[in-house]
Protein backbone atom coordinates (compact mmCIF):
# COMPACT_ATOMS: atom_id res chain seq x y z
CA UNK A 1 0.00 0.00 0.00
CA UNK A 2 1.07 3.50 -0.72
CA UNK A 3 2.83 5.00 2.05
CA UNK A 4 4.64 8.28 2.72
CA UNK A 5 6.85 8.41 6.04
CA UNK A 6 7.83 11.95 7.37
CA UNK A 7 10.67 12.71 9.24
CA UNK A 8 10.49 13.72 12.77
CA UNK A 9 9.52 17.24 14.84
CA UNK A 10 11.60 19.90 15.04
CA UNK A 11 12.38 22.74 17.02
CA UNK A 12 14.53 25.43 15.48
CA UNK A 13 15.62 29.57 16.34
CA UNK A 14 14.19 32.30 13.98
CA UNK A 15 16.60 32.68 10.95
CA UNK A 16 17.24 28.92 10.95
CA UNK A 17 16.85 26.42 8.25
CA UNK A 18 15.26 23.16 8.44
CA UNK A 19 14.65 20.31 6.03
CA UNK A 20 12.01 17.71 6.19
CA UNK A 21 12.09 14.38 4.82
CA UNK A 22 8.85 12.32 2.72
CA UNK A 23 9.96 8.43 2.49
CA UNK A 24 7.44 6.84 0.00
CA UNK A 25 7.03 3.07 -0.39
CA UNK A 26 4.11 1.04 -1.74
CA UNK A 27 4.42 2.71 -5.99
CA UNK A 28 7.07 3.80 -8.24
CA UNK A 29 8.12 6.70 -6.79
CA UNK A 30 9.41 8.48 -10.45
CA UNK A 31 6.02 7.82 -11.31
CA UNK A 32 4.47 10.77 -9.35
CA UNK A 33 5.04 14.00 -7.77
CA UNK A 34 5.02 15.34 -4.18
CA UNK A 35 3.16 18.01 -3.53
CA UNK A 36 3.48 19.88 -0.01
CA UNK A 37 0.78 21.56 2.48
CA UNK A 38 1.27 23.25 5.50
CA UNK A 39 -1.05 23.73 8.29
CA UNK A 40 -0.50 26.41 10.87
CA UNK A 41 -1.92 25.92 14.64
CA UNK A 42 -5.55 26.24 14.44
CA UNK A 43 -5.55 27.39 10.69
CA UNK A 44 -6.37 26.22 7.68
CA UNK A 45 -4.59 23.98 4.99
CA UNK A 46 -2.45 26.13 2.69
CA UNK A 47 -0.06 24.47 -0.46
CA UNK A 48 3.38 25.39 -0.61
CA UNK A 49 4.43 23.96 -4.06
CA UNK A 50 5.19 20.67 -5.89
CA UNK A 51 7.86 18.40 -7.26
CA UNK A 52 8.44 16.03 -9.71
CA UNK A 53 9.87 12.71 -8.79
CA UNK A 54 9.93 11.92 -12.15
CA UNK A 55 12.27 15.29 -13.80
CA UNK A 56 12.40 17.08 -10.66
CA UNK A 57 10.54 19.88 -12.26
CA UNK A 58 9.50 22.05 -9.45
CA UNK A 59 6.03 24.71 -9.23
CA UNK A 60 6.01 26.62 -6.00
CA UNK A 61 3.24 28.49 -4.38
CA UNK A 62 4.16 32.61 -5.62
CA UNK A 63 3.84 33.02 -1.43
CA UNK A 64 6.55 30.39 -0.69
CA UNK A 65 8.99 31.32 -3.67
CA UNK A 66 11.50 32.44 -0.83
CA UNK A 67 11.18 30.29 1.52
CA UNK A 68 11.23 26.79 0.31
CA UNK A 69 12.95 24.33 -2.10
CA UNK A 70 11.93 21.52 -3.21
CA UNK A 71 14.21 18.44 -4.28
CA UNK A 72 13.98 14.76 -4.25
CA UNK A 73 16.34 11.44 -4.11
CA UNK A 74 15.33 8.95 -6.57
CA UNK A 75 17.82 6.09 -5.21
CA UNK A 76 16.03 6.24 -1.61
CA UNK A 77 12.46 7.44 -2.98
CA UNK A 78 12.55 10.31 -1.10
CA UNK A 79 11.47 13.97 -1.27
CA UNK A 80 12.45 16.35 0.69
CA UNK A 81 11.63 20.46 1.87
CA UNK A 82 13.72 22.81 2.99
CA UNK A 83 12.47 25.66 4.88
CA UNK A 84 14.75 28.96 4.80
CA UNK A 85 14.92 31.87 7.22
CA UNK A 86 12.36 30.52 9.76
CA UNK A 87 10.31 33.27 11.54
CA UNK A 88 7.59 32.07 14.10
CA UNK A 89 4.73 32.49 11.82
CA UNK A 90 6.43 28.96 10.02
CA UNK A 91 5.10 27.37 13.13
CA UNK A 92 3.24 24.57 11.53
CA UNK A 93 2.39 21.04 10.77
CA UNK A 94 4.04 20.31 7.20
CA UNK A 95 2.48 17.35 5.28
CA UNK A 96 4.08 15.85 1.94
CA UNK A 97 1.37 14.66 -0.26
CA UNK A 98 1.38 12.32 -3.84
CA UNK A 99 0.63 14.55 -6.72
CA UNK A 100 0.82 13.72 -10.54
CA UNK A 101 4.26 13.51 -11.93
CA UNK A 102 3.60 16.49 -14.87
CA UNK A 103 2.38 19.50 -12.68
CA UNK A 104 0.73 19.49 -9.35
CA UNK A 105 -3.10 18.76 -10.64
CA UNK A 106 -4.06 15.67 -8.48
CA UNK A 107 -6.68 15.50 -5.80
CA UNK A 108 -4.61 14.40 -2.45
CA UNK A 109 -5.53 10.47 -1.64
CA UNK A 110 -2.25 10.21 0.32
CA UNK A 111 -0.84 12.44 3.04
CA UNK A 112 2.77 11.72 5.35
CA UNK A 113 1.41 11.94 8.90
CA UNK A 114 3.00 15.17 9.22
CA UNK A 115 5.88 16.94 10.66
CA UNK A 116 5.53 19.89 13.34
CA UNK A 117 8.41 22.45 12.51
CA UNK A 118 8.30 24.82 15.89
CA UNK A 119 9.99 28.28 15.58
CA UNK A 120 10.93 29.97 18.83
CA UNK A 121 13.57 31.67 20.43
CA UNK B 1 -5.02 32.49 -9.53
CA UNK B 2 -8.23 31.09 -8.61
CA UNK B 3 -9.35 31.70 -4.93
CA UNK B 4 -12.40 29.26 -3.65
CA UNK B 5 -14.63 30.38 -0.99
CA UNK B 6 -16.49 28.18 1.33
CA UNK B 7 -19.37 28.57 3.94
CA UNK B 8 -20.26 28.84 6.22
CA UNK B 9 -17.35 28.61 8.66
CA UNK B 10 -18.99 27.22 11.17
CA UNK B 11 -22.37 25.33 11.61
CA UNK B 12 -23.69 23.34 14.24
CA UNK B 13 -26.43 20.70 13.53
CA UNK B 14 -28.25 17.56 14.94
CA UNK B 15 -27.62 13.80 14.93
CA UNK B 16 -29.93 12.74 11.29
CA UNK B 17 -29.98 16.19 10.30
CA UNK B 18 -28.69 17.22 6.28
CA UNK B 19 -26.01 19.04 6.59
CA UNK B 20 -24.70 21.34 3.29
CA UNK B 21 -21.20 23.64 2.62
CA UNK B 22 -20.90 25.56 0.40
CA UNK B 23 -18.08 26.18 -1.99
CA UNK B 24 -17.28 29.28 -4.78
CA UNK B 25 -13.98 29.41 -6.59
CA UNK B 26 -13.62 33.15 -8.21
CA UNK B 27 -13.71 31.91 -11.85
CA UNK B 28 -15.20 28.77 -12.90
CA UNK B 29 -13.45 25.47 -12.53
CA UNK B 30 -13.64 21.81 -14.74
CA UNK B 31 -14.55 19.64 -12.18
CA UNK B 32 -11.19 19.51 -10.69
CA UNK B 33 -12.89 20.27 -7.41
CA UNK B 34 -12.23 17.82 -3.91
CA UNK B 35 -13.47 18.07 -0.66
CA UNK B 36 -11.54 16.62 2.37
CA UNK B 37 -12.59 15.73 6.27
CA UNK B 38 -10.21 16.58 8.88
CA UNK B 39 -10.75 15.29 12.02
CA UNK B 40 -9.03 17.27 15.34
CA UNK B 41 -5.34 16.31 15.28
CA UNK B 42 -5.90 13.88 12.38
CA UNK B 43 -4.86 13.98 8.72
CA UNK B 44 -7.08 15.66 5.90
CA UNK B 45 -8.76 12.44 4.61
CA UNK B 46 -10.04 12.81 1.03
CA UNK B 47 -14.34 11.93 0.79
CA UNK B 48 -14.64 13.69 -2.98
CA UNK B 49 -12.95 13.88 -5.93
CA UNK B 50 -13.98 15.35 -9.47
CA UNK B 51 -16.91 17.47 -7.81
CA UNK B 52 -19.17 14.09 -7.23
CA UNK B 53 -17.34 10.81 -7.31
CA UNK B 54 -17.39 9.17 -3.55
CA UNK B 55 -13.59 8.15 -2.62
CA UNK B 56 -13.51 4.65 -1.92
CA UNK B 57 -14.77 3.58 1.62
CA UNK B 58 -16.56 6.93 2.17
CA UNK B 59 -19.95 6.52 3.83
CA UNK B 60 -22.36 7.52 1.05
CA UNK B 61 -23.90 9.73 3.13
CA UNK B 62 -21.62 11.93 1.99
CA UNK B 63 -21.85 13.62 -1.56
CA UNK B 64 -20.70 16.21 -3.48
CA UNK B 65 -22.37 18.06 -6.07
CA UNK B 66 -21.87 21.66 -8.55
CA UNK B 67 -19.93 22.68 -11.24
CA UNK B 68 -18.66 26.15 -12.77
CA UNK B 69 -17.94 27.93 -9.84
CA UNK B 70 -20.22 26.73 -7.29
CA UNK B 71 -20.48 23.34 -5.53
CA UNK B 72 -21.70 21.74 -2.89
CA UNK B 73 -21.26 18.76 0.26
CA UNK B 74 -23.71 17.56 1.59
CA UNK B 75 -23.98 14.83 4.55
CA UNK B 76 -27.39 13.34 4.43
CA UNK B 77 -28.32 12.42 8.03
CA UNK B 78 -25.07 13.75 10.16
CA UNK B 79 -23.70 11.05 12.56
CA UNK B 80 -21.39 11.96 15.95
CA UNK B 81 -18.35 10.46 13.99
CA UNK B 82 -18.42 13.40 11.47
CA UNK B 83 -17.43 16.25 13.63
CA UNK B 84 -14.60 17.39 11.70
CA UNK B 85 -13.42 20.72 9.56
CA UNK B 86 -14.31 19.86 6.19
CA UNK B 87 -12.00 21.70 3.21
CA UNK B 88 -12.63 22.15 -0.29
CA UNK B 89 -10.07 22.23 -2.72
CA UNK B 90 -8.75 22.84 -7.05
CA UNK B 91 -6.96 20.69 -7.74
CA UNK B 92 -5.68 22.63 -10.82
CA UNK B 93 -2.66 24.69 -10.89
CA UNK B 94 -2.39 26.19 -8.49
CA UNK B 95 -3.95 23.77 -6.10
CA UNK B 96 -6.00 26.08 -3.40
CA UNK B 97 -7.82 25.06 -0.80
CA UNK B 98 -10.97 26.56 0.47
CA UNK B 99 -10.37 28.26 4.38
CA UNK B 100 -12.40 25.56 5.86
CA UNK B 101 -16.09 24.92 7.51
CA UNK B 102 -16.27 23.31 11.06
CA UNK B 103 -19.15 21.01 11.89
CA UNK B 104 -20.35 20.49 15.35
CA UNK B 105 -23.27 18.35 17.08
CA UNK B 106 -26.07 20.47 18.59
Amino acid sequence: QVQLVQSGAEVKKPGASVKVSCKASGYTFTNFGISWVRQAPGQGLEWLGWISAHNGKTNYAEKFQDKISLTTDTSTNTAFLQLRSLRADDTAVYYCARDYPREPSDCFRHWGQGTLISVSS
Amino acid sequence: DIQMTQSPSSLSASVGDRVTITCRASQGLRNYLAWYQQKPGKLPQLLIYAASTLESGVPSRFSGSGSGTDFTLTINGLQPEDVATYYCQKYSVPPTFGQGTRVEIK
